[in-house]
């Protein structure tokens, strides 16, 4: 019954490998997101997606690629991983990105 | 500077006493979000507002669009409060601007 899953919940892995962290919500929302909160807690947006579509990227590295296979799913596709990627990733979800958002639980991701 | 502006940063009470967080922001929003991020991790909204006053249970936030200032007040706080208590503030794009947090701990 979780409104907004995912997986993994943590993530080890060596630098330069490719990872991917899966997120799923059973909300109906029509946007979602990906957060990073770094070691100093603080939260900066990594990724909206609205419908499918893209509508914001942060300055955030190429290295990094949202997919979207529905309207349920936003997946975070991570190449050639550096030690600075180590964080807390959260998903979330909004309806028509105007309303409340629902937060996974979040994936800690630690690159060694 | 950070668009969005916590005070304080760290907030030590016991248990029963009055809390006020205080946010400001420096450019015209479309909304603003309360969230409360426990010790566990986990992130839950409290309140998303645009205008005026909201309340649930003892939390109430309130919002003045033209100071670009929110607060959000904790009535007889309990220890189960103590979290990190984060300001975000959103524009028309989706775009999304996080506070540094402010860590509540009330004492029993």
């Amino acid at each position: 019954d979780t409104a907004v899953s995912q997986t993994p919940k943590y993530l080890v892995t060596q630098m330069g490998n490719d990872k991917s962290i899966k997120c799923e919500q059973n909300l109906g929302h029509d946007t979602m997101y990906w957060y990073k909160q770094d070691s100093k807690k603080f939260l900066k947006i990594m990724f909206s997606y609205n419908n499918k579509e893209l509508i914001i990227n942060e300055t955030v590295p190429n290295r990094f690629s949202p997919k979207s296979p529905d309207k349920a799913h936003l997946n975070l596709h991570i190449n050639s991983l550096e030690l600075g990627d180590s964080a807390v990733y959260f998903c979330a979800s909004s309806l028509h990105g105007v309303n409340e958002q629902f937060f996974g639980p979040g994936t800690r991701l630690t690159v060694l | 500077k950070n668009e969005v502006e916590q005070s304080p940063q760290n907030l030590t009470a016991q248990e029963g006493e009055f809390i006020t967080i205080n946010c400001s922001y420096s450019v015209g929003i479309s909304a603003l979000h309360w969230l409360q991020q426990h010790p566990g991790g986990g992130i839950v909204s409290l309140f998303m507002l645009s205008s005026g006053k909201k309340k649930h249970g003892r939390l109430i936030a309130t919002i003045n669009i033209q100071e670009k200032h929110s607060s959000l007040h904790i009535t007889a706080s309990h220890p189960r409060d103590s979290a990190v208590y984060i300001c975000a503030v959103s524009y028309n794009n989706n775009d999304m601007r996080f506070g540094a947090g402010t860590r509540l701990t009330v004492k029993p």
